[in-house]
């Protein structure tokens, strides 16, 4: 069975700096790209950056730009998301999801909230 | 960007009857490869979305074949064909062609 568990949410101030990470089980990781997808509360899904297979391509939409980092490690099936400079509008749901043309599995979500 | 316009964004729907949510793209979603890049999600109250359709028309497994989508190009429908209290929720398309990847606002929908 496929699974997909994020952690590393939490309450950060602004400016600060988390990470996120999203264990995958169930599938060969390494041979998929992977996603971050966000939802602010009570809002519309945000697609946030993609990773292709092996880190070699990663990709970031605007708003995160220079302030987030996303990366793999396939020896730990795991998915990362490094986020510095947070911003109150940064406030979201954060989901992994594999795949980043037609993201088939998420997972439950990890809460981030920036507010001081 | 690609904008995903979504209508309507709320859809009130009666059990039984039919209901059906447009999807437009400010772009061909068509790819170099051949394969049109656009996904159905269904995300119920307090749960994590869920796909439905990929590739404008093909259903994942488990999805109930009341589900269904149709369309190319920039134009795109999900349609229900006899709605169920289980299908309560919000849908969104979501483009996987061009980046960003972008989504439509979403639709509610609700049972009347």
């Amino acid at each position: 069975e496929v699974q997909l568990l994020e952690s590393g949410g939490g309450l950060v101030q602004p400016g600060g700096s988390l990470r996120l990470s999203c264990a995958a089980s169930g599938f060969t990781f390494s041979t998929y790209h992977m996603s971050w997808v966000r939802q602010a509360p009570g809002k519309g899904l945000e697609w946030v950056s993609s990773i292709s297979v092996n880190g070699g391509n990663t990709y970031y939409a605007d708003s995160v730009k220079g302030r987030f980092t996303v990366s793999r490690d396939d020896s730990k099936n795991t998915l990362y998301l490094q986020m510095n400079s947070l911003r109150a509008e940064d406030t979201a749901m954060y989901y992994c999801a594999r795949g980043m043309t037609t993201p088939d599995y998420w997972g439950q979500g990890t809460l981030v909230t920036v507010s001081s | 960007d690609v904008v995903m316009t979504q209508s309507p964004l709320s859809l009130p729907v009666t059990l039984g009857q039919p209901a059906s949510i447009s999807c437009r793209s400010s772009q061909s979603l068509v790819f170099s490869d051949g394969n049109t890049y656009l996904n159905w999600f269904q995300q119920r109250p307090g749960q994590s979305p869920r796909r439905l359709i990929y590739k404008v028309s093909n259903r994942d497994s488990g999805v109930p074949d009341r589900f269904s989508g149709s369309g190319s190009g920039t134009d795109f429908t999900l349609q229900i064909s006899r709605v169920e209290a289980e299908d309560v929720g919000v849908y969104y398309c979501m483009q996987g062609t061009h980046w960003p990847r972008t989504f439509g606002q979403g639709t509610k929908v609700e049972i009347k």
